[in-house]
């Protein structure tokens, strides 16, 4: 069974510093891995996503994620947080599942920005 | 891309009555999902609805509780029934287009 792990619940930078959010999936084969934000009272929006090629995806708001076959990650970056970087952010694997894709979410990390 | 409305945006209920959720899509799409996110938690997939099939449901998870209906390639409902203080979530529907998915605003419902 696919899954993914969090590994940190809460975390907290100062603005302008620069951010890294661990994810570590399991899946058997070459999985499809997505970064989704939620902010507060927000719907889910999609960051990136990576299928297959470069390893190395950019995103929008200038995040980006770096798939890691050989330590099954695919940890979110962004070199500069903004202050409205404030939210929720989950770490998903996708999976074919009978002519569908079963996503299945990590328990999120929640990202304060501190001034 | 996927637009998604759902209805209500929210609600509060009493425990014993059921609330029906609606999700309409602007595009047909083949399957429709719905997730529930309890309070400080993750998204947690229901159920996989196909347009003129039964819903396919999560452990954990059953038809009586939450039916599902999918009448055309656009539209889908939740309702959930014989409510009680643990239903209170935020559930989601959402759409698979091109490998990606696409999220609802999402429903909280708050039970008494």
């Amino acid at each position: 069974a696919q899954s993914v792990t969090q590994p940190d619940i809460h975390i907290t930078v100062s603005e302008g510093a620069s951010l890294e959010l661990r994810c570590n999936y399991s899946y058997g084969a070459t999985p499809y891995l997505f970064w989704y934000v939620q902010s507060p009272g927000q719907g889910l929006q999609l960051l990136l996503k990576y299928f297959s090629g470069d390893t190395l995806v950019q995103g929008i708001k200038g995040f980006e994620a770096e798939f890691k076959r050989s330590q099954s990650s695919f940890n979110l970056r962004k070199p500069s947080v903004h202050w409205s970087d404030a939210a929720e952010y989950f770490c998903a694997v996708g999976g074919d599942s009978g002519g569908y894709q079963k996503v299945t979410f990590g328990t999120g990390t929640k990202l304060q920005v501190i001034p | 891309s996927a637009v998604i409305s759902q209805k209500p945006s929210r609600d509060i209920c009493q425990r014993g009555t059921s609330l029906t959720i609606q999700c309409q899509v602007d595009s047909q799409v083949t399957m429709m999902f719905w997730y529930r996110q309890q309070p400080g938690q993750s998204l947690t997939l229901i159920a996989t609805a196909n347009q003129g099939s039964e819903a396919t449901y999560e452990s954990g998870f059953v038809i009586d509780k939450f039916p599902i209906s999918r009448p055309n390639l656009t539209f889908s409902t939740l309702t959930v029934s014989n409510m009680s203080p643990e239903d209170s979530s935020i559930y989601l529907c959402s759409v698979e287009v091109y490998n990606e998915q696409f999220f609802g605003p999402g429903t909280r419902l708050t039970v008494l």
